[in-house]
């Protein structure tokens, strides 16, 4: 079965701070897409990053940086020096290279980042 | 480009009754889907429609319905109407025409209550 699990439902901290938010999956595919959503308060969420199953390169973006191990079926997002800007739900995502648009979502982080 | 576009963003409902929900993609994507955000379940996914055709379906009783048009505008429709539709409904759009590369577009929601 699919699952994702974002086991931090809630996330403070201070404005310049890194902050990593976690991510593990489960899927018995080989091959599978990994994403992160941002959902500001206006509630669309804001596509940040897709990852496929056979590159296991880490990605930097800015502040943004991913971290993906499939040894630990993890997928961690980092902010470094985080900014008010980024207070927000952020979304891990699964899907399978079968039903490439069918997201299996975790629970979402909110991340709140107080000046 | 515009983005996906919901209509209505708001909407109150009582139960029993139905409703439509309309989602336009981007100009040129041919996949919609739609996803129900709640408080307790979070993001899940309804169904999904490629070249007017479901392509996948989620978990969800048969009074919710879908259809999608020539132009690659969606409907969905939830019929007899129970407190626990209250959600926002997410559309996304993707091109779907390689999945590596592909990246799904979501529009703002339209935020259903139903007394």
């Amino acid at each position: 079965a699919q699952k994702v699990t974002q086991a931090q439902t809630e996330i403070s901290v201070v404005e310049k701070e890194d902050v990593t938010l976690d991510c593990v999956y489960e899927t018995r595919d080989t091959t599978y897409y990994l994403f992160w959503y941002k959902q500001p308060p206006s509630g669309e969420l804001v596509f940040l990053i897709r990852r496929n199953s056979f590159d296991e390169q880490n990605e930097i973006s800015g502040r943004y940086s991913w971290n993906f191990q499939k040894s630990t079926s993890s997928f961690n997002f980092t902010i470094t020096a985080s900014q008010v800007v980024d207070s927000a739900v952020y979304f891990c995502a699964l899907s399978e290279a079968v039903n490439f648009n069918k997201f299996y979502f975790g629970s979402g982080t909110k991340l709140n980042v107080k000046p | 480009k515009a983005g996906v576009t919901q209509t209505p963003r708001y909407l109150i409902k009582t139960r029993g009754q139905q409703v439509t929900l309309s989602c336009s993609p981007i100009s040129g994507h041919r996949s919609v889907s739609w996803y129900q955000q709640t408080p307790g379940q979070g993001l899940q996914f309804l169904f999904e429609y490629f070249s007017e055709t479901q392509r996948n379906k989620g978990n969800f009783p048969g009074r919710f319905s879908g259809r999608q048009f020539s132009n690659s505008r969606s409907e969905m429709n939830v019929s007899t109407l129970e407190l626990g539709d209250s959600a926002l409904y997410l559309c996304a759009s993707s091109l779907s025409r390689d999945r590596g590369l592909d990246e799904q577009f979501f529009g703002p929601g339209t935020r259903l209550t139903v007394l």
